[in-house]
């Protein structure tokens, strides 16, 4: 797996977008771009995943820049319910992938 | 939909005792995994099956450390004899393996502490 590169912490005021950056400058072109979060006393919970092109589900969007070197998280309305590590993981994927490799993540704290 | 389900929730029990976690995955899923999460050493993946089949033993500490998989709605990992550096919270996941990235469902986890 691609090593990958988190600020420790974050704040964002409710309401507002949070937009967690990671950066995997060594991501191959094979190796996908995950994010999971895991809320205190909880296991991890997938959010989102992509390869080379912005994705967005009902949960949050993935902008990968163009050389896929950096991507962003953003929650678009963030609420205190997303104070949470958000781990960003690059990883092959394939038949038999499943090997995710968790680094620190980021504390995102959303505050009222 | 009921989500990947472990038992305990918290084990406390003394050193050299033995210890086994259990875990209910997800109707359906026939991948499971079981990782160990510690301030120190963050979340690490112990061991996967597929199809109830161990695939990746890599991650289990040492010999003290087992896990099974009976059959698809069942696993368990045990800890025998258990020491205090086995303190930990042990989750298992499951996720579908179509040949296609499916993300991994966790359970909340067994938060056990050896004394």
């Amino acid at each position: 797996d691609a090593k990958t590169t988190q600020p420790p912490s974050m704040d964002c005021a409710e309401g507002r977008a949070a937009n967690l950056p990671c950066n995997h400058s060594t991501i191959s072109g094979n190796e996908y771009v995950y994010w999971y979060r895991q809320i205190h006393s909880q296991g991890p919970q997938y959010i989102i995943h992509g390869l080379k092109n912005n994705e967005t589900n009902e949960m949050a969007s993935l902008i990968i820049t163009e050389d896929r070197k950096s991507s962003t998280l953003i929650l678009p309305h963030a609420t205190l319910r997303d104070t949470a590590v958000y781990y960003c993981i690059a990883s092959n994927s394939g038949g038999s992938n499943y090997k995710l490799t968790f680094g620190k993540g980021t504390l995102l704290t959303v505050n009222p | 939909d009921a989500g990947v389900i472990q038992s305990p929730r918290h084990e406390v029990t003394e050193m050299g005792q033995e210890v086994t976690l259990r875990c209910k995955p997800i109707s359906g899923h026939n991948s499971l995994f079981w990782y160990r999460q510690t301030m120190m050493r963050g979340l690490e993946l112990l061991i996967y099956f597929n199809n109830n089949v161990p695939i990746d033993d890599s991650g289990m500490p040492e010999d003290r450390f087992s896990a099974k998989m009976p059959n698809a709605s069942f696993s368990t990992l045990k800890i025998q004899p258990s020491e205090p550096r086995d303190s930990a919270v042990y989750f298992c996941a499951s996720s579908l393996n179509p040949g296609v990235y499916q993300p991994q469902h966790f359970g909340d986890g067994t938060r056990l502490s050896i004394l």
